[in-house]
């Protein structure tokens, strides 16, 4: 049964970088049946979807956040990351590590989400 | 303001049935397989519905999903308290090259 967990800081300052990794158990990212995505929630507020990477390192992501995003795949550790750059207050959410089959869309497996407060 | 539109709440009994409805456009939800999740209060949303209308194994089919056109609707029969969670909808968006969510609805279980 594959398994995500994201890790990273709890609390970034404004303008700094948050960097979250997602350790994938029971599976693995190489699989090219799949793709690798964040997703991020506001507190009490809606889904968004940040981005993805394939097993080939292709990315995805949403324009709004396009300039500010990186995803990268480490296929040595089974891991894959999120980078997102000079964050403001408006970036505070819980962000959640997803796995999509992509035949159907499907964001089938998701891990327990880690809350990031931008704060100085 | 979210690109797909979800009603912000319902309710009805336990036992009763409840409908969701999910609004878009011909650049997402027409064209697109719309898929559905649950987010139980403090927990990460799961997996309900994909291809609009098919459950994943484990999912009772008290928990059904249809489509027409530019719309998509998550049913519940047979309300049970434990159903009380916020609900999404998601699918792709061609226009705006990014998956999408809608605000989410919230369920009560009166």
């Amino acid at each position: 049964q594959v398994q995500l967990q994201e890790s990273g800081p709890g609390l970034v300052k404004p303008s700094e970088t948050l960097s979250l990794t997602c350790s994938v158990s029971g599976g693995s990212v190489n699989s090219g049946s799949y793709s690798w995505n964040w997703i991020r929630q506001p507190p009490g507020r809606a889904l968004e979807w940040i981005g993805n990477i394939d097993s080939r390192g292709s990315t995805n992501y949403n324009p709004s956040l396009k300039s500010r995003v990186t995803i990268s795949l480490d296929t040595s550790k089974n891991q894959f990351s999120l980078r997102l750059s000079s964050v403001i207050a408006a970036d505070t959410a819980v962000y959640y590590c997803v796995r999509e089959t992509i035949l159907n869309s499907a964001m089938s497996k998701w891990g327990q989400g880690t809350l990031v407060t931008v704060s100085s | 303001q979210s690109v797909l539109t979800q009603p912000p709440s319902v309710s009805a009994a336990p036992g009763q049935m409840v409908t969701i409805s999910c609004s878009g456009s011909n650049s997402n939800v027409e064209n697109y397989y719309v898929s559905w999740y649950q987010q139980l209060p403090g927990t990460a949303p799961k997996l309900l519905i994909y291809e609009n209308n098919r459950r994943p194994s484990g999912i009772p089919d008290r928990f059904s999903g249809s489509k027409s056109g530019t719309s998509a609707t998550l049913g519940i029969t047979g309300l049970q308290t434990g159903d009380e969670a916020d609900y999404y909808c998601g699918t792709w968006d061609s226009s705006l090259t990014a998956k999408v969510f809608g605000g989410g609805t919230k369920l009560t279980v009166l």
